[in-house]
Formats: structure tokens, C-alpha cells, sequence
């Protein structure tokens, strides 16, 4: 059974558009992560929730913004999407001793 | 400054053969260590980690990896490869120090077996 659920899988938007990704976790865990992924890099970090105490790292830009309304499900806005932004996005959850993926949302900016 | 580090860009072997995919890390305290497998237009899926006890830690899909405090590397190996083993391999380290849970990701490994 799928433990971290992100939709969409594929997500096309424009220059300029805002776009909303969501995840959701069955874990019950307090904490949540949002990485952006481009072309075979290692994930870097945007954000993270524990429980609702935000956590934004100093280099993601303003642009991304992230809401969780509940500990299952955890929203990531890109308010004017860039050419630069088309990525993976990858949603995780989970504690100390390990970090449980989500399936990734790849973002197509046309 | 916290970093993993992962040598090879690119690993190939032949199907049948070992393999190994190195890392090392330099980290603070007691780190926790992990490898993570990812397949094209997937998440990361969690192979096997180290935390502590054991040196040599078994995974997923016949994966294994040995921690070696001395040489602060982690790698990662298989006795006999197969074809489906082909993918992009990730080591991730958490400082033990850390009281959040952010971990360090190295660059990143692409294993190609041939058959």
C-alpha cells in the first residue's frame, strides 16, 4: 500500500501560471518534506513541516510556498512558475531514522 | 561542512558479477546513513540504512552495505547483479548530532548492468 500519495504524477503549466502539487501520507508522521529534483541531481531540500511549525530553507525562492492543513496532507504552491522550475518534485515523510518518498509530480513549464 | 560524497558518476558491470557503489561522508557526531534507489520518473525508495550495531547492514532486492567508521564510508554492494538492478543510486547521511531530520544527499550514482 502506497505510504506518501502525490498528485498529480505529471503536471503541465505556463509561464506565470500558479500551480498547486499535493502529497498525502498514510504514516501519521509529523514530519514533511518538499525536494525538488532536476535531471538526475540529488533532491534539495525547499521545506519542511514539523507538525505545523514551518521550516523554510534560506535558498528556496519566495515563489515556492507550502501549506499542510492536516499531519496527512501537505500542499506545495509555485506562485509564477519559471522555465527554471520545471523539476521533480518529491514529497517525504517520516522521522529520525529514515525518510519515506512519495512517487514524485514532474512539472512541465511551457 | 556536512557532505556526502559519491565518486562515481556512472558504475557499470556485467550481470552476474559484484558490484559496489561507494560513498563517504563527512559528517558530525554519529551519523545516520542510508541508500536510497530511484528508477526513471520515480520517488526515492529506501534501500537500507545504518544507525547503529552491525556494521554490515542488509537490504532490498539482495543490497547490502558496510559501514566503516575508520574511512567514514558507507558503501554499497550486491554478490551478483541483474539487469533490474540498473538505476540511479543515492547515499544519504543525517548528522547525529541533529535534533531535525534533514539529511544530506551525495550526487548521485547511475548503475548500468549489461546483460
Amino acid at each position: 500500500d502506497a505510504m506518501v500519495i502525490q498528485n498529480p504524477r505529471y503536471q503541465v503549466t505556463q509561464f506565470g501560471k500558479p500551480v498547486t502539487l499535493s502529497c498525502s501520507q498514510t504514516l501519521n508522521h509529523n514530519v514533511m518534506y518538499w525536494y525538488q529534483q532536476k535531471s538526475s541531481q540529488a533532491p534539495k531540500l525547499l521545506f519542511h513541516y514539523y507538525d505545523k511549525d514551518f521550516n523554510n530553507e534560506a535558498d528556496t525562492p519566495d515563489n515556492f510556498q507550502s501549506r499542510r492543513p492536516n499531519t496527512s496532507f501537505c500542499f506545495l504552491d509555485i506562485r509564477s512558475p519559471g522555465l527554471g522550475d520545471a523539476a521533480m518534485y518529491l514529497c517525504a515523510t517520516g522521522g529520525r531514522d529514515t525518510q519515506y518518498f512519495g512517487p514524485g509530480t514532474r512539472l512541465t513549464v511551457l | 561542512a556536512q557532505s556526502v560524497a559519491q565518486p562515481e558518476d556512472q558504475v557499470n558491470v556485467a550481470e552476474g558479477n559484484p558490484l559496489t557503489v561507494k560513498c563517504t561522508y563527512s559528517v558530525s557526531g554519529n551519523p545516520y546513513l542510508f541508500w536510497y534507489v530511484q528508477y526513471p520518473n520515480r520517488g526515492l525508495q529506501f534501500l537500507l540504512k545504518y544507525i547503529t550495531g552491525d556494521n554490515l547492514v542488509k537490504g532490498s532486492y539482495g543490497f547490502e552495505a558496510e559501514f566503516n567508521k575508520s574511512q567514514t564510508s558507507f558503501h554499497l554492494k550486491k554478490p551478483s547483479a541483474l539487469v533490474s538492478d540498473s538505476a540511479l543510486y543515492f547515499c544519504a547521511v543525517r548528522p547525529g548530532y541533529s535534533s531535525a531530520s534533514k539529511i544530506i544527499f551525495g550526487s548521485g550514482t547511475r548503475l548500468s548492468i549489461r546483460p
